[in-house]
């Protein structure tokens, strides 16, 4: 399986934008890249998805480096509901599972 | 549309009992995952359904535990003779018919084994 790389946490302050970094320098041309975030004593839940081009949703915004070996999750302004684990995830085209490595654990000061 | 219903949310059990685990999908959603997250660790996957079949069971351990997704009612993940180090949460995903960008999470089960 083709591995990501995440710091370990992050801090950032209310309402400040927050850049979340993601390696996966061994990614193939048909991996896509997820984002996922858990929230204290709850399940995961999808943030946002891309391929090549850069995306955005009402979440938050993906930016992918041209040679797709790295990739940034961007909140815009963080909240302090946005404390949670982020996972940046390579899913094989065609594959349904997905493989959760350790993400990253953003702390969100008032 | 509800989401993803797993039940029970918190169950006890003693070392040798065994531990049944409920995952009501989306509506419309005929795709089911399992995972499972022990304390202080990631999540891992476990077992991919459909309807009355099993996709994928690669990270499913070999003995004890068994994953079913009838044609009527919710998926079962079967946990026989349960041992301390199955204490974990378990948490289900579901997705439509078709294979999806996203999982749908439940909020899972924490099982604690005594």
């Amino acid at each position: 399986d083709a591995k990501t790389t995440q710091p370990n946490s992050m801090e950032s302050n209310e309402e400040e934008p927050v850049h979340l970094p993601c390696n996966h320098s061994t990614i193939s041309g048909t991996d896509y890249i997820h984002w996922y975030r858990q929230l204290p004593s709850q399940g995961p839940e999808y943030v946002i998805h891309g391929l090549t081009s850069n995306v955005n949703n009402r979440m938050a915004s993906l930016a992918i480096a041209e040679d797709r070996k790295s990739s940034t999750l961007i909140l815009h302004r963080a909240t302090l509901r946005d404390a949670a684990v982020y996972y940046c995830i390579l899913r094989v085209s065609g594959y349904s599972t997905l493989t959760f490595g350790k993400g990253t654990m953003l702390l969100v000061s008032p | 549309n509800a989401g993803v219903m797993q039940n029970p949310r918190h169950l006890v059990r003693r070392r040798g009992q065994e531990a049944r685990l409920r995952c009501s999908p989306m509506k419309g959603h005929s795709h089911v995952y399992w995972y499972r997250q022990l304390p202080e660790e990631g999540l891992k996957f476990m077992v991919y359904l459909q309807k009355e079949n099993i996709i994928d069971e690669s990270g499913m351990p070999k003995e004890r535990f068994s994953a079913e997704f009838p044609k009527e009612g919710p998926s079962i993940l079967r946990i026989q003779q349960v041992v301390r180090g199955d204490s974990a949460a378990y948490f289900c995903a579901s997705s439509p018919d078709t294979p999806s960008y996203e999982q749908y999470f439940g909020p899972g089960t924490r099982l604690t084994v005594t």
